[in-house]
């Protein structure tokens, strides 16, 4: 099946720093979707991504479709302290048999005051 | 315009029980799948009902069920529940169309086995 890497698996920033992350698959996905989970909380759809090399924003978030259909990126500018939390990527491949998501194993933000 | 509803937030049971879980969707949402969520395997993909009918399926094993009702409201069912089903539970609301959709997210329930 479908692998996603996400990295980094962690990251301590301070306030006010841009932060980076990204996603890579060993195949080919149609649609990328970025979500942030709080502690006991479900996943929050920040970003969809539906057309390689589709370039997205939502305020401070940016994130991309690679051209390759194959990753993507989350960049987030000027963090603030609630921007902690876990930040998962996740693929669907095709419309029907293959609708269900794949995650990526999802990177910890920790910002510091 | 209300969000994903999962309902119980928080459940216990023994091992060997089995256990019955709930998702409404969003209004006009008719496709709902299931996730479950552990610290060791991330988000894994159960199934996901469309129009009543089950219309794909992870690799699960067959304690694991589920239905759809004609309102779209969800269940899932989990038999002679193991200690390893203790998990977050979490269900996606999309519209179901063929097209690209997003999922949304309830805010699960978490399940202990005991």
């Amino acid at each position: 099946g479908q692998q996603l890497n996400q990295s980094p698996q962690s990251m301590f920033i301070q306030e006010g720093e841009d932060v980076s992350m990204n996603c890579t698959s060993s195949s080919i996905f149609n649609t990328w979707l970025w979500y942030k989970q709080d502690p006991g909380e479900g996943p929050v759809l920040l970003i969809a991504l539906y057309k390689a090399g589709e370039l997205t924003s939502n305020g401070r978030l940016t994130a991309q479709f690679g051209i390759t259909r194959k990753d993507s990126f989350l960049n987030i500018s000027a963090s603030i302290p609630s921007d902690v939390g876990i930040y998962f990527c996740a693929g669907q491949l095709l419309p029907g048999s293959a609708r269900q998501l794949t995650f990526g194993s999802g990177t910890q933000l920790t910002v510091l005051p | 315009k209300a969000g994903v509803t999962q309902t119980p937030r928080y459940l216990i049971k023994t091992r060997g029980q089995q256990v019955t879980l709930s998702c409404s969707p969003i209004s006009g949402h008719r496709s709902v799948s299931w996730y479950q969520q552990t610290p060791g395997q991330g988000l894994q993909f159960l199934f996901e009902y469309f129009s009543e009918t089950q219309r794909n399926k992870g690799n699960f094993p067959g304690r694991f069920s589920g239905r759809q009702f004609s309102n779209s409201r969800s269940e899932m069912n989990v038999s002679t529940l193991e200690l390893g089903d203790s998990a977050l539970y979490l269900c996606a609301s999309r519209s179901g169309g063929q097209g690209n959709t997003e999922a949304f997210f309830g805010q699960g329930t978490r399940l202990t086995v005991v």
